[in-house]
């Protein structure tokens, strides 16, 4: 149990339309990172937020962006969804920017028809 | 750009032997992560290295860190079938606050 929470748990959207993903980190943390696990791969680093602003971005386009907000929560948004965004959506929090340890919360699993 | 891989990517072993497996990244980093991860299920960290050196033991796993060598090792010592899981490998990227997974290592423990 990391204290890490995550809504929903499934999603299945159509392609073309906008999904908002929940994460709610442990009090304290300031920093949250978003992943995007493809079947049998490794997590792909999307953004990182940090005391509410954006901090790191991987390789990802502009039709995923996040917020955080000062209750420890944060979203992720995908508009304009395609097939290849199913996945698992990971949320890890941190206390600090250096990312000493990372809390992962369950995930939301998101299928596109 | 970072790039870190796992290997081996699949691994089959017998209950009560010793393995391990390597992760090597491509450029300066501060630290390195091991998780686990269950099928179905979220990532559960293991280890964060965060020295040249550094090793650190949880039960039969030990993980260790080379940073000359760019590479970090996971070693399992007297296999369990509860061990079964898949392990990635993760590394920070220095100065840009990016964490690059490995592609994971899916190990299979036969009782």
């Amino acid at each position: 149990e990391t204290g890490v929470t995550q809504s929903p748990t499934h999603l299945i959207k159509t392609r073309g339309q906008q999904v908002t993903l929940r994460c709610s980190s442990q009090s304290g943390h300031n920093t949250v990172s978003w992943y995007q696990q493809a079947l049998g791969q490794g997590p792909q680093f999307i953004f990182q937020y940090y005391r509410e602003e954006e901090n790191g971005r991987g390789n990802f386009p502009p039709r995923f962006s996040g917020l955080q907000f000062p209750n420890y929560s944060s979203e992720l948004n995908v508009n304009a969804l395609e097939l290849d965004d199913s996945a698992l959506y990971l949320c890890a929090s941190s206390p600090d920017v250096y990312q000493e340890t990372q809390y992962f919360g369950p995930g939301t699993r998101l299928l596109v028809l | 750009e970072l790039k870190v891989e796992q290997n081996p990517l699949f691994l089959s072993m017998q209950e009560g032997k010793n393995y391990t497996i390597y992760c090597n990244y491509s450029t300066t980093s501060d630290r390195l992560y091991w998780y686990r991860q269950d099928p179905g299920k979220s990532l559960e960290s293991l280890f964060v290295l965060l020295s040249n050196g550094a090793v650190k033991q949880e039960g039969r796993l030990m993980a260790s860190l080379d940073t000359k060598a760019r590479l970090s090792t996971l070693h399992i010592t007297a296999a369990v079938h509860d061990l079964s899981a898949t392990y990635f490998c993760a590394v920070d990227g220095y100065r840009d606050d990016k964490i690059i997974f490995g592609k994971g290592t899916r190990l299979h423990i036969l009782p």
